[in-house]
Parts: C-alpha cells; sequence; structure tokens
C-alpha cells in the first residue's frame, strides 16, 4: 500500500516565525505537491516536485517555499508565517510516467497565531 | 478563470437516490481523478480515468476529454456516501488541479 505520511498533523504558529511541514513517501513515486484547503476553495497546488532536487511553483506559491533534497521527502517551508496561511496543507505523490494517481497524506492542520 | 469547474457545489439525497456529479475544464486535459473526503478530512481515491467509463460498485464515472469534461454518477445513495467529492484534473506536463468540491448529504 502506497504510504504518505505528513508530520506534524497539528501546529500552532506565531506570526512572524519559521514553520517546516514535512512530507515522507515510500512509494517511490517521482511526483510530489503541496496542496492547501480552505472553505470554498477546494484544494490549492502551492509548489510540486518531479524529482530529487526539483522544486516547481504551483498556483499560490507566494509566502512559501519547498525543498525536495531526496525521492522520499519533500517539505514547504514558511519563511515568515502569516495569519492568512492558517489552512490544511495535503502533501500527495504520484507517479511520473504511467498513470498519475495521487497518494495523499493525513494533512497538516496549520493556525497561525 | 478556473482550469477546472465543478458542480454542483452542494447536493442533497435520500437514501436509495441517483445522482451525478460534474467537472467542466478550461482546457483539454489527458486525465481525471475523483476523490471523497470523509468527515476525518481524509482523500480517499474513488477513480483514475484517461478515457472512458469506469466503475466501482454504485460509482461510474465518465471523462470526455475531447469535450472537456468529467461525471460521477452515484447510484443507490447510501449515508456512509456523504462527504465532499472533488476532482482533480492534470493536462500534459503540468500538475493536477482541483475543483472547488461537492458537498454531498444523504438522508434517511
Amino acid at each position: 500500500e502506497a504510504a504518505v505520511t505528513q508530520s506534524p498533523r497539528n501546529k500552532v504558529a506565531v506570526t512572524g516565525g519559521k514553520v517546516t511541514l514535512s512530507c515522507n513517501q515510500t512509494n517511490n513515486h517521482n511526483n510530489m505537491y503541496w496542496y492547501r484547503q480552505d472553505t470554498g476553495h477546494g484544494l490549492r497546488l502551492i509548489h510540486y516536485s518531479y524529482g530529487a532536487g526539483s522544486t516547481e511553483k504551483g498556483d499560490i506559491p507566494d509566502g512559501y517555499k519547498a525543498s525536495r533534497p531526496s525521492q522520499e521527502n519533500f517539505s514547504l517551508i514558511l519563511e515568515l508565517a502569516t495569519p492568512s496561511q492558517t489552512s490544511v496543507y495535503f502533501c500527495a505523490s504520484g507517479e511520473a510516467y504511467s498513470q498519475n494517481t495521487l497518494y495523499f497524506g493525513a494533512g497538516t492542520r496549520l493556525s497561525v497565531l | 478563470g478556473m482550469p477546472v469547474e465543478q458542480n454542483p457545489p452542494a447536493l442533497s439525497l435520500y437514501e436509495g437516490a441517483d445522482s451525478g456529479l460534474r467537472c467542466n475544464f478550461s482546457t483539454t486535459m489527458k486525465s481525471v481523478q475523483w476523490f471523497q473526503q470523509n468527515h476525518r478530512g481524509r482523500l480517499i481515491t474513488l477513480f483514475y480515468l484517461a478515457q472512458g467509463t469506469k466503475e466501482n460498485g454504485r460509482l461510474k464515472s465518465t471523462f470526455n476529454s475531447k469535450e472537456r469534461y468529467s461525471t460521477l454518477h452515484i447510484k443507490d445513495a447510501q449515508l456512509e456516501d456523504s462527504g465532499t467529492y472533488f476532482c482533480a484534473a492534470e493536462a500534459n506536463n503540468n500538475a493536477p488541479r482541483f475543483g472547488a468540491g461537492t458537498k454531498l448529504t444523504v438522508k434517511p
């Protein structure tokens, strides 16, 4: 069974602080994605990656950085967290060359106070 | 505009009823996926389609790339079908984009 693990599951941060959300996948998938979910918007794409060392901007990248140091790990970094970044964040992995079925982690609930 | 438009935003059914959800795409997509988000917030994959139609129990999904839409049909709705349903579509050389979701409530 494909496995995507996110940590932490819940996080409270202060405005202006640095937050790192981590994602690990054991699927050996090339593609990994970060989405955020807010009421009324569905899931919106922040950053994604096609493999170790690569990161691409999604639709709402401002205020976020991404890091893909290895095939298994993909991090989302908020250098200066703001209350508008309070949301639920989902990480997903997918295959590159066959059907790109997304496998999701359980999500991280982030509150920025 | 948004690449993926999903309708309706909300849907209420009685147990045993049939209904359908639809996603329209602003551009040609190479594939579509459908997910159910349960009450715990977990995203469950229902279907992946690159073309045509797939069925799984009481669920059936169709993807027409040329006409730029996909549908999810629920037959004989059950209480456990309640949740939010999302489609996500992928264009060539691009990452999957999601619709805004359909919140389904099944009533006894």
